[in-house]
């Protein structure tokens, strides 16, 4: 079974400065997708960037890149110039050969202060 | 943009009460999950459909828990009997597999579910 490792419990950012959240897997699948999700307070599972493991490039969605190592099989989410909104957690997901589901990591809150 | 909905929002009953929850999924997307999300054990799968036919629900107790598709529209989880230990959100996701790559899956709101 994958096993997907967050060892940041919380951590704390200055606004407008940039924050790495680290993700480690452990996985034989010769191919899968890494994912992440934030999730604020009130609840809602939000996607926010997607990483295959045969991509060339890192993937960037606006304020948010993947610092995918494959050979070190770290994941880690990138977030520049952080505002008070991304205060949330934030959630490590993998999806291997083997079904279609997640498995998740669990989780690092992130707090941004003003 | 196209949601994920699930209902209700939020749930409260008492023990031994069925309990079912409700999910839409999005349009197009040909496979839907269940997930559970607790302190303890953090996220967690239920069970999941594709094609509306079950594949894994080997995260289910099995006792009390079932998980259906009667439409392409719609999943139902039920509880029947809830317990205490049931307490959690449960979240609905769907998703396209066939597409090419690993495609993201879109997450409900989930359900806030206590069993007193």
């Amino acid at each position: 079974a994958q096993k997907i490792t967050q060892t940041q419990p919380g951590m704390f950012v200055q606004e407008k400065e940039a924050v790495t959240l680290d993700c480690t897997y452990d996985t034989s699948d010769p191919s899968y997708g890494l994912f992440w999700y934030k999730q604020p307070s009130s609840g809602e599972m939000i996607f926010l960037i997607y990483q295959g493991s045969y991509d060339q490039q890192n993937a960037t969605e606006g304020r948010y890149s993947l610092n995918f190592q494959k050979a070190r099989k770290s994941a880690n989410l990138v977030i520049s110039a952080s505002q008070l909104g991304d205060s949330a957690m934030y959630f490590c997901a993998f999806r291997g050969n083997a079904g279609n589901m997640l498995t998740f990591g669990g989780g690092t809150r992130l707090m941004v202060k003003p | 943009d196209a949601r994920v909905t699930q209902t209700p929002r939020h749930k409260v009953t008492e023990m031994g009460q069925e309990v079912t929850m409700r999910c839409q999924p999005i349009l197009g997307h040909n496979t839907v999950f269940w997930y559970r999300q607790t302190m303890m054990q953090g996220l967690e799968l239920l069970a999941y459909f594709r094609n509306r036919a079950p594949l894994d629900d080997s995260g289910m107790p099995k006792d009390r828990f079932s998980a259906e598709m009667p439409d392409a529209t719609l999943a139902t989880l039920k509880i029947q009997p809830s317990e205490p230990r049931d307490s959690a959100v449960y979240f609905c996701a769907s998703g396209l597999v066939g597409a090419g790559g690993f495609q993201p899956q879109h997450f409900g709101d989930g359900t806030r579910l206590s069993i007193l």
